[in-house]
């Protein structure tokens, strides 16, 4: 059975920084894109970012791009969202999720971020 | 990059169908044959329903179908279940090498 377990969220503190992990199960975690998708209390989702099968390629939503990294350890089966700068519009529940460069087909229960003083 | 525009609400009654649009641009819905279907229940992941606008994986009934005309994609349930009830979002792979999801539809099963 496939497994993707979000961890590391928390309240913080805007201007700080959190580090999400997202450790996979019961696939070939190198075969696979991964992605970041975040979703506001009570709206939509919302596509954050993704990393290439061996970590080579990365891509960010604008909102994003220069505050937020992601980045993967194969041997380790275990994705990552490093956030700095965090914002209060940065608050959201984050999934990890896997598939291809353009849709993902297992996707974890997602952990709660939220940035408030 | 702005967020592909869905219906907030459709509706049907059990046994009807219905179908959810889509509306991109040429810059995405339209560029690309990478459009995909989620469908999400009230406090639980999302589960890929559609992608590559019309196959389903495994497991998917074949109720639900994708198509994609111009810049909208749609999401057509047929013989709607009680089960059907849930939000469902579009996505699509843009000119920039991102995805971009739309806002969501909330689908009522009468």
């Amino acid at each position: 059975e496939v497994q993707l377990v979000e961890s590391g969220g928390g309240l913080v503190q805007p201007g700080g920084s959190l580090r999400l992990s997202c450790s996979a199960s019961g696939l070939t975690f190198s075969s696979y894109w991964m992605h970041w998708v975040r979703q506001l209390p009570g709206k939509g989702l919302v596509w954050v970012s993704r990393i290439n099968s061996d970590g080579s390629g990365t891509s960010y939503a604008d909102s994003v791009k220069g505050r937020y990294t992601i980045s993967r350890d194969n041997a380790k089966n275990t994705l990552y969202l490093q956030m700095n700068s965090l914002r209060a519009e940065d608050t959201a529940v984050y999934y990890c999720a896997c598939g291809t460069s353009t849709w993902s087909n297992y996707w974890g229960q997602g952990t709660l971020v939220t940035v408030s003083s | 990059q702005s967020a592909l525009t869905q219906p907030p609400s459709a509706s049907g009654s059990p046994g009807q169908s219905v179908t959810i649009s889509c509306t991109g641009t040429s810059s995405d819905v339209g560029g690309y044959n990478y459009v995909s279907w989620y469908q999400q229940h009230p406090g639980k992941a999302p589960k890929l329903m559609i992608y590559d606008v019309n196959k389903r994986p495994s497991g998917v009934p074949d109720r639900f179908s994708g198509s994609k005309s111009g810049n909208t994609a749609s999401l057509t349930v047929s013989g709607l279940q009680a089960e059907d009830e849930a939000d469902y979002y579009c996505s699509s792979f843009t000119g920039s090498h991102n995805l971009v999801f739309g806002g969501g539809t909330k689908l009522t099963v009468l």
